[in-house]
Order: structure tokens, then C-alpha cells, then sequence
């Protein structure tokens, strides 16, 4: 069983398009996260939720809004898609936030491509 | 400038053999520093996770270690193997995530 999964995991779309990737997990965590990995490989977080409220916002533009309808599922809403947001995205869960010792545990990623 | 540096950039090792990681942080205070292990095409998996106030954590073939008065963390992987061949992320966690840029190790037959 997969423990954190999302959808798609290719995505290529057009410039002002909107697009939304898919999040869910079943490990009953209470919170859930979104990175942004770019073409240099380096990650940053953008999003965590706990238990349905918004934790961490880092400067990510308000084109990107996370939609958490239950804990176990978090999805991503890019609207107006632009050439930087091309990305790899990846949706992760713990128990606990990021200032405990609760294991991260990653799902496999999105890959967008904004052409 | 990050506040996680890690180096080296990329490291090639003969199978078999052991090797050194290095991860220097500026973040503080911090709440735990993480070591991850990335293989291409996939997402990060969390080898250890260490409070300010630990020294050491294990996982099986892979060691790390922190020192907070410098601001040093290494993860040490012993009898290294081919599936070693993967990316290295340390993170320092606070409130938020600091990731460094990784280091990328390819063990060689």
C-alpha cells in the first residue's frame, strides 16, 4: 500500500493555465506538507497543514493555493501557470509538525512542465 | 547565502568503501536536524532525524552526527553499496524547513 500517493505524476500544460495536483495519505498523520523541487534539485517547503489549518506559508505567490477538504488529503491549486513553476512537487505527511522528531515520509512527486 | 551548506557537491566512491558527508548550518535556534537519502526520480526518505542535544543517530550502515557549538553535522556510510548511489539532503528544522542543495554519491563497482 503507498503510503503517501499523488496525481498526476506528469503534468504539461500551457502558460495561464490552471492546474491542481492531487495529495492523499494513509498513515492517519495530522499534518501534510508541499515542496518545491527545482531544476537545480533543491527542495523548499511550501505548505504545511495541520489537521486541516495552514502552519507554514513560506513566500510562495498566492497563484498557489493548498486545499485540505479532510487530513488526509492535501491539494495543490497553481492558477496562471508561468515558466518558473515548471517543478518537481512533492506532497509529504508526519504526525507532528516539522519542529518534532516525526518522520517525514515523502510521496513520489509530480513533475510539471509549464511550456 | 544558504543557511545549509553542504559539501562535497559530488562524491564517487568504490563500492565497499566508506565515506563522509558534510553539512554546515547557520540556522538558529533550531528543533532537530534531518539527513535524507534521495534516489533520482523519487522522493525523499528519512534516514535520521537528531534533536539540538544529541550527538549521534544510527541507521544501520549510516551514522550522524551533530555538533551545535560549531554548527557541524556529518553522516558517515560505512561498507558503502551501489544502491548507496543517490542524493544526500541535510535539513534544519525550526519552525520551517532549511534544505542544503545536496550531495550527490555515486558508488562505482
Amino acid at each position: 500500500d503507498t503510503a503517501v500517493s499523488q496525481t498526476p505524476k506528469y503534468l504539461v500544460t500551457q502558460m495561464g493555465n490552471d492546474k491542481s495536483i492531487k495529495c492523499e495519505q494513509n498513515l492517519g498523520h495530522d499534518t501534510m506538507y508541499w515542496y518545491k523541487q527545482d531544476s537545480k534539485k533543491f527542495l523548499k517547503i511550501m505548505f504545511s497543514y495541520n489537521n486541516k489549518e495552514l502552519i507554514i506559508n513560506e513566500t510562495v505567490p498566492n497563484r498557489f493555493s493548498p486545499k485540505s477538504p479532510d487530513k488526509a488529503h492535501l491539494n495543490l491549486h497553481i492558477n496562471s501557470l508561468e515558466l518558473g513553476d515548471s517543478a518537481v512537487y512533492f506532497c509529504a505527511s508526519s504526525q507532528a509538525g516539522v519542529s518534532s522528531t516525526d518522520t517525514q515520509y515523502f510521496g513520489p512527486g509530480t513533475r510539471l512542465t509549464v511550456l | 547565502k544558504n543557511q545549509v551548506e553542504q559539501s562535497p557537491q559530488s562524491l564517487i566512491i568504490l563500492e565497499g568503501k566508506n565515506c563522509t558527508l558534510q553539512c554546515n548550518y547557520t540556522v538558529s535556534p533550531f528543533s532537530n536536524l534531518r539527513w535524507y537519502k534521495q534516489d533520482t526520480g523519487r522522493g525523499p526518505v528519512s534516514l535520521t532525524i537528531m534533536t539540538f542535544s544529541e550527538n549521534t543517530k544510527s541507521n544501520g550502515r549510516y551514522t550522524a552526527t551533530l555538533d551545535a557549538d560549531t554548527k557541524q553535522s556529518s553522516l558517515h556510510i560505512t561498507a558503502s553499496q551501489l544502491s548507496d548511489s543517490a542524493s544526500y539532503i541535510c535539513v534544519v528544522a525550526n519552525n520551517d524547513m532549511r534544505f542544503g542543495a545536496g550531495t550527490r554519491l555515486t558508488v562505482k563497482p
